[in-house]
C-alpha cells in the first residue's frame, strides 16, 4: 500500500479544546488533501496543500487549520473543538501531474468531541 | 443542488445480479471521473477511472456522457464481496468532489 498513515486512529476531545490530527506520506508527492466524512454529506474538502508551507482552502474550512512544513507532514488543527466536528477525518495524496489514478487515503481519524 | 448526485441507496441485490449505478455532475469543465469503493469503516479506494468511450474491468464497466453530464458503474455477477458503498467521483481543477455514495449490500 501507498505510504500514507494518519495519526491517532481515534480520539475524544472536549468542547473547546484544540487538536491536531496527523497525516504522514513517505511518496513524497506534492499534493496532500484533509477530507471530513459525515452521514449524508460523503467526503467534503477541508484544506488542501500543493506543497511546503502552500496550502488553500476547501470546501468546509471554518473552524480548521492546517500546516505543511515539511513534505511528508500534513497538519490538520481544530482551534477550539466544537460537537459539529465530530466525525471521521481522511487525508489524502496523489502524484504530481495529472490526475489519472485519483487520490490515495490513509486510514482516517475518528473523532468525538464531547 | 449537490455537485455529485447519485442514486440513494441501499442496492439489496441476489448474488449473480447485475446492479447499475447512476451519477450526474453538474460542472461541465469537470476534467476527470472516478468510481471509488468504500468498505465499512475504511477508507475510500479507486475501484476505477471511468473513460468517455466507456471501459471495462472484469465484471465492472463504467460509462461517461459528458453530454448529459452523467457517469454509471455496472457490475455483473454480483458477489458477496461487492458489498460495500460505491462513490462517484469528479475531478475539477485537481480536486476530487465526491458524490454521497450508493450503498451495495449483495446477499447469498
Amino acid at each position: 500500500d501507498a505510504g500514507i498513515t494518519q495519526s491517532p486512529r481515534h480520539k475524544v476531545t472536549e468542547t473547546g479544546t484544540p487538536v491536531t490530527l496527523r497525516c504522514h506520506q513517505t511518496e513524497n508527492h506534492r499534493y496532500m488533501y484533509w477530507y471530513r466524512q459525515d452521514p449524508g454529506h460523503g467526503l467534503r474538502l477541508i484544506h488542501y496543500s500543493y506543497g511546503v508551507k502552500d496550502t488553500d482552502k476547501g470546501e468546509v474550512s471554518d473552524g480548521y487549520s492546517v500546516s505543511r512544513s515539511k513534505t511528508e507532514d500534513f497538519l490538520l488543527t481544530l482551534e477550539s473543538a466544537t460537537s459539529s466536528q465530530t466525525s471521521v477525518y481522511f487525508c489524502a495524496i496523489r502524484p504530481d501531474g495529472t490526475l489519472v489514478g485519483g487520490y490515495t487515503f490513509g486510514s482516517g481519524t475518528r473523532l468525538t468531541v464531547v | 443542488r449537490k455537485e455529485v448526485e447519485q442514486d440513494p441507496g441501499p442496492f439489496n441485490v441476489p448474488e449473480g445480479a447485475t446492479v447499475a449505478f447512476n451519477c450526474t455532475y453538474s460542472n461541465s469543465a469537470s476534467q476527470s471521473f472516478f468510481w471509488y469503493r468504500q468498505d465499512c469503516r475504511k477508507e475510500p479506494k479507486l475501484l476505477m477511472s471511468v473513460y468517455s468511450s466507456g471501459n471495462e474491468d472484469g465484471r465492472f464497466t463504467a460509462q461517461l456522457n459528458r453530454a448529459s453530464q452523467y457517469i454509471s458503474l455496472l457490475i455483473r455477477d454480483s458477489k458477496l464481496s461487492d458489498s460495500a458503498t460505491y462513490l462517484c467521483v469528479v475531478n475539477q481543477g485537481g480536486k476530487l468532489i465526491f458524490g454521497q455514495g450508493t450503498e451495495l449490500s449483495v446477499k447469498p
